[in-house]
């Protein structure tokens, strides 16, 4: 079946980088266009960034510009987020999400989520 | 790219029908049929209700209906259950080729 693995979550200090992993199975990855999205504790969704199928073509919200980057081995079948400058408000679960189809833009099956805590 | 507007909260007795209501703008429900709405119960991955603005993917309960009018999406839960207790998260596609969520809305379900 479908499955989206999340890591690379953990309690990091302010100012350092992470970079976190999303392990796909169960589909075509190379095909379908990724997302990533994150959820603060006790808030909202927060749309982050998508990457093309070849990795071509990305875009991210205002938010995730500059510091985040949103990147796609296809031949492991990985989508990464490289998190650079981390803030205390970076705090939140990060997942993964894939597009429905190749053809579709919405996003369907979410994986579980890996916490990011930025603390000193 | 501010949120699109959605209700806090929203309530409703078991049988009967709740509408969520998610605002935005030109640039994002009203100039895309990309709308979506996904269910989320605590601690749990979010799930897709409803994608491009109506449709309902498979295994999705047909008590589950939505549509949009200019600039605001909406969701109606019919025929109320307690399992219909989550939050609920509209998005939308953007004319920046970018996503954006609403702020969420909490269904209790009375």
């Amino acid at each position: 079946q479908v499955q989206l693995v999340e890591s690379g979550g953990g309690v990091v200090q302010p100012g350092t980088s992470r970079r976190l992993s999303c392990k796909a199975s169960g589909f075509t990855f190379r095909t379908h266009a990724m997302h990533w999205v994150r959820q603060a504790p006790g808030k909202g969704l927060e749309w982050l960034a998508v990457i093309s199928y070849d990795g071509e073509h990305k875009y991210y919200a205002d938010a995730a510009t500059g510091r985040f980057t949103i990147s796609r081995d296809n031949s492991k079948n990985i989508l990464y987020l490289q998190i650079n400058s981390l803030r205390l408000e970076d705090t939140a679960v990060y997942s993964c999400a894939k597009t429905m189809t190749p053809a579709k833009k919405t996003f369907d099956l979410w994986g579980q989520g890996t916490l990011v805590t930025v603390s000193s | 790219q501010p949120a699109l507007t959605q209700p806090a909260s929203v309530s409703g007795s078991p049988g009967q029908s709740i509408t969520i209501s998610c605002t935005g703008s030109n640039s994002d429900v009203g100039g895309y049929d990309y709308v979506a709405w996904f269910q989320q119960y605590p601690g749990k991955a979010p799930k897709l209700m409803i994608y491009d603005v109506t449709e309902r993917p498979s295994g999705v309960s047909s008590r589950f209906s939505a549509s949009k009018s200019d600039n605001t999406a909406s969701l109606t839960i019919s025929g109320l259950q307690a399992e219909d207790e989550a939050d609920y998260y509209c998005t939308s596609y953007t004319t920046s080729s970018t996503w954006v969520f609403g702020g969420g809305t909490k269904l209790t379900v009375l």
